[in-house]
């Protein structure tokens, strides 16, 4: 069964610092993964997705994600925090022959102005 | 174009009341999925609808939960004799097909408390 895990629950950095947020999966082969926002009230918004090739993908707002075979990661970053980067983040794998994403519990950015 | 939209945004409800919960997915899409969302499990996979095909309903928590979907489009979620358990927000997600490579869209949830 697929799995992710994200360890961390809340993160808080500083307008304009970098960002790194982790994320860890488990599944037999190559899967297809995903990082979600979730602004408070919102449903989730695709930032950027991993499905073959290049294994550094760009997404939107700026944001970029590595994929790690070696080390099951697809870790979220950002070279510079905008305030309204505050939100919730959502790394999900689904399988190539799976339709259902499972996700990870989430993790909670807050930006100190 | 219009994305997802999900009915009500919000719901309050007494324990042991019948709730149903309406997704309308992006015009064109024959993939509906449902999530819940919630505090302590976070977000999970409960049902999948593709084309006229039988749904996926492994992810339902019990029988009190059933889904259908009309015509392919609308979809509704119905949760019978509702318990505080039940309390979360419910998202409904759609794509234009079911295969993995497909984005699924996201709607606004509907926020489901059980008093």
């Amino acid at each position: 069964a697929q799995s992710v895990t994200q360890p961390d629950i809340h993160i808080t950095v500083s307008e304009g610092a970098s960002l790194e947020l982790r994320c860890n999966y488990s599944y037999g082969a190559t899967p297809y993964l995903f990082w979600y926002v979730q602004s408070p009230g919102q449903g989730l918004q695709l930032l950027l997705k991993y499905f073959s090739g290049d294994t550094l993908v760009q997404g939107i707002k700026g944001f970029e994600a590595e994929f790690k075979r070696s080390q099951s990661s697809f870790n979220l970053r950002k070279p510079s925090v905008h305030w309204s980067d505050a939100a919730e983040y959502f790394c999900a794998v689904r399988g190539a022959g799976s339709y259902q994403l499972t996700f990870g519990k989430g993790t909670k950015l807050s930006v100190i102005p | 174009g219009a994305g997802v939209s999900q009915s009500p945004s919000n719901k309050v409800t007494e324990k042991g009341k019948d709730v149903e919960l309406r997704c309308d997915p992006i015009s064109g899409h024959t993939a509906l999925y449902w999530y819940r969302q919630s505090l302590g499990q976070g977000l999970e996979f409960l049902i999948y609808f593709q084309g006229n095909s039988a749904p996926d309903k492994s992810g339902l928590p019990s029988d009190r939960f059933s889904a259908e979907r009309t015509g392919g489009s609308v979809s509704t979620l119905t949760i019978q004799r509702t318990q505080q358990e039940d309390s979360a927000v419910y998202l409904c997600a759609s794509s234009l097909y079911g295969s993995a490579n497909n984005e699924q869209f996201f709607g606004p949830g509907t926020r489901l408390t059980v008093l």
